[in-house]
């Protein structure tokens, strides 16, 4: 079993659509929590960091961290062509440890 | 302006042959990474230097070796080139600071080489 698991896609919404990006992991000491947006033939930039558990919202972006359940959520409401891209969800457990990366996924928005 | 540059972009080499890839950071952090990125898009960790010391090294073959000359640049070398290395290989750079404030230790990307093994 990987340590953080993520679907990989493709997603494909409407224009406007709330989209939601999921990512479950195995281990409980992880308590640095990032959402990164890469678009095609780009380095990943980070678009929304947590820390332990909770929610945070930052414009149309939403990201929601349960660590009952292992489980973290990225929320992109009214959603647009710009955000097509792949999403990828990174946790660490402390600092200077490693970050782990999900595997991404697709996301694309059709006008 | 660029935060973190990377040279070349692309690389494309005969199996064997060995390559450097070069990371500059003008962001004064002081820590800096190596990942691999495969096909599948899967983001793995090689390295990671703290003032130039290295902290993190995932298992990587010793046909890899990472140079930091001084805290602004990792450099990668890789050793008789085969054809499972081909991939991009991204450098990134984090300043550590209070996990309470905005952005942690935000890893900051380089725009990443394409290499690729024939």
């Amino acid at each position: 079993q990987k340590e953080v698991e993520q679907d990989p896609g493709p997603l494909s919404v409407p224009e406007g659509a709330i989209v939601s990006l999921n990512c479950t992991y195995s281990n409980s000491a992880f308590q640095y929590f990032m959402w990164y947006r890469q678009y095609s033939r780009k380095g990943p930039e980070l678009l929304m960091y947590t820390y332990s558990s909770g929610n945070k919202e930052d414009g149309r972006f939403t990201a929601q961290v349960d660590k009952s359940s292992k489980y973290i959520s990225l929320f992109i409401r009214d959603s647009q062509p710009s955000d097509s891209a792949t999403y990828l969800c990174a946790m660490r457990s402390g600092g200077y440890q490693k970050v782990t990366f999900g595997t991404g996924t697709k996301l694309q928005v059709i006008p | 302006d660029t935060a973190v540059s990377q040279t070349p972009k692309y690389l494309v080499t005969q199996m064997g042959n060995d390559k450097s890839i070069k990371c500059e950071q003008n962001l004064g952090h002081d820590t800096m990474y190596w990942y691999k990125q495969d096909s599948k898009k899967f983001l793995k960790i090689m390295f990671s230097y703290n003032n130039k010391e290295l902290i993190i090294n995932e298992t990587v073959p010793n046909r890899f070796s990472p140079k930091s000359p001084d805290k602004a640049h990792l450099n990668l070398h890789i050793n008789s080139l085969e054809l499972g290395d081909s991939a991009v290989y991204f450098c990134a750079s984090s300043q550590e600071k209070d996990p309470g404030l905005a952005g942690g230790n935000e890893q900051f990307f380089g725009p990443g080489t394409r290499l690729t093994v024939l």
